[in-house]
């Protein structure tokens, strides 16, 4: 699988659009980005995934640059319950292991 | 629907018992996975089953560690006997397909051992 890097930490105010950046400069055609989170005591969480078009839904928008090697997470209008840890990797649309790192963990200031 | 349960959320054992976490899945979900999740190696999968059978037990560490699937509501993974290196966040998920994007989890347990 292709590696992934992110911040280790970033602050946000509530109401403004947190903006994460991933780097997965070694990704191969086949693999996705997909983005998880992680709020404290609870387990991970599905937020979106994406090939090379920009993807929407309910949570959040995921940009992926042209060459495929970034992407930035955008939570549009940030709150306090979007404090948690956001993990970004790469994987085959249909792989079953789910396995993250360090991951971001984004602060959401009132 | 009450979402992936499991049991218990909290445990503390001595090193050497036997230890014994449950899962209850979301009903209807043919796939179940049991994760463990440590600050040093992150979250790693360790079984995953599909209509109570096995598929993929890889992740599993060592003999020590055993997961069962005895109906499509219930798992079980034990550690016989446990040690200190155990202590981890253990995260049952169930999915309708095994796709990563699919997988619900459940709070998990937290395993510490003395």
């Amino acid at each position: 699988d292709a590696k992934t890097t992110q911040p280790t930490s970033m602050d946000c105010a509530e109401g403004r659009a947190a903006n994460l950046p991933c780097n997965h400069s070694t990704i191969s055609g086949n693999e996705y980005v997909y983005w998880y989170r992680q709020i404290h005591s609870q387990g991970p969480q599905y937020i979106i995934h994406g090939l090379k078009n920009n993807e929407t839904n309910e949570m959040a928008s995921l940009i992926i640059t042209e060459d495929r090697k970034s992407s930035t997470l955008i939570l549009p209008h940030a709150t306090l319950r979007d404090t948690a840890v956001y993990y970004c990797i790469v994987r085959n649309s249909n792989d079953y292991k789910l396995s993250f790192g360090a991951g971001t963990t984004v602060t959401v200031r009132a | 629907d009450a979402g992936v349960i499991q049991s218990p959320r909290h445990e503390v054992t001595e090193m050497g018992q036997e230890v014994t976490l449950r899962c209850k899945p979301i009903s209807g979900h043919d796939y179940l996975f049991w994760y463990r999740q440590t600050m040093m190696r992150g979250l790693e999968l360790l079984i995953y089953f599909n209509n109570n059978v096995p598929i993929d037990d890889s992740g599993m560490p060592e003999d020590r560690f055993s997961a069962k699937m005895p109906n499509a509501s219930f798992s079980t993974l034990k550690i016989q006997p446990s040690e200190p290196r155990d202590s981890a966040v253990y995260f049952c998920a169930s999915s309708l397909s095994p796709r990563v994007d699919e997988q619900y989890f459940g709070p998990g347990t937290r395993l510490t051992v003395t």
